[in-house]
């Protein structure tokens, strides 16, 4: 079966810090990879998505970037972090067919200080 | 482009009755998916159930049904028989029938009363 592993799960970090959040996926090929940001109490915000190796969508102009070195692997990062940064980072994978619900990570609880 | 609207921020419902949690969705696409997911206090997200917008029964899976009605682009859950585990934020999804994004809703918060 498929799994998908997020870490960490919690981070404390200081404004204009570096970041490096990393997301795998166990039990599938090619997966479509995606990174959301939620503030507290609130929606999903999709930040990037990938269909592919080394293909990555933005949807929300930003401080942060991601990559996919790997067919599994989806990375977000930040060379300076701002304090409004700070939020939950949820990573899901999905199939990619219509019908496909997509799966989450257990999200990371990013705090910017 | 579209969008998922959930129009109760927060709903209550006593322990053992039902809840219906309300989503209204906007599209021109003529296939496209529905999903309802459950978070709980703890963040992660879980996929409760599907909806096809061809499929013309509506979907069921243990105590969740969704109430679909394609005519009036609804597509609400049902919760049977409600847990006090049930207590979560329940969002509501749609993917449309090209590209590769979901459309989340701003969520309903459901607490179940003892």
């Amino acid at each position: 079966s498929q799994t998908i592993h997020q870490w960490p799960a919690t981070l404390v970090q200081p404004v204009g810090s570096p970041l490096s959040l990393e997301c795998t996926v166990e039990g599938t090929s090619n997966p479509n990879l995606y990174w959301y940001r939620q503030a507290a109490g609130r929606g999903l915000q999709l930040l990037f998505y990938s269909v592919g190796i080394g293909q990555i969508s933005s949807e929300v102009p930003q401080n942060l970037s991601a990559s996919r070195p790997q067919d599994r692997q989806f990375i977000l990062s930040s060379k300076k972090l701002l304090l409004s940064d700070s939020g939950f980072y949820l990573c899901a994978w999905s199939g990619g067919a219509r019908s496909q619900p997509q799966h989450f990570g257990d999200g990371t609880r990013l705090s910017i200080l | 482009a579209q969008k998922i609207t959930q129009t109760q921020p927060g709903m209550f419902v006593q322990e053992k009755e039902a809840v219906t949690l309300d989503c209204t969705y906007d599209t021109s696409d003529q296939s496209y998916g529905l999903f309802w997911y459950k978070q709980p206090s703890s963040g992660e997200m879980i996929f409760l159930i599907y909806q096809g917008s061809y499929d013309e029964q509506n979907a069921t899976e243990g105590r969740y049904s969704l109430n679909f009605q394609k005519a009036r682009k609804s597509a609400n859950l049902v919760i049977s028989a409600s847990q006090l585990g049930d207590s979560a934020m329940y969002f509501c999804a749609m993917s449309p029938n090209y590209g590769q994004n979901f459309v989340f809703g701003p969520g309903t918060r459901l607490s179940v009363l003892p």
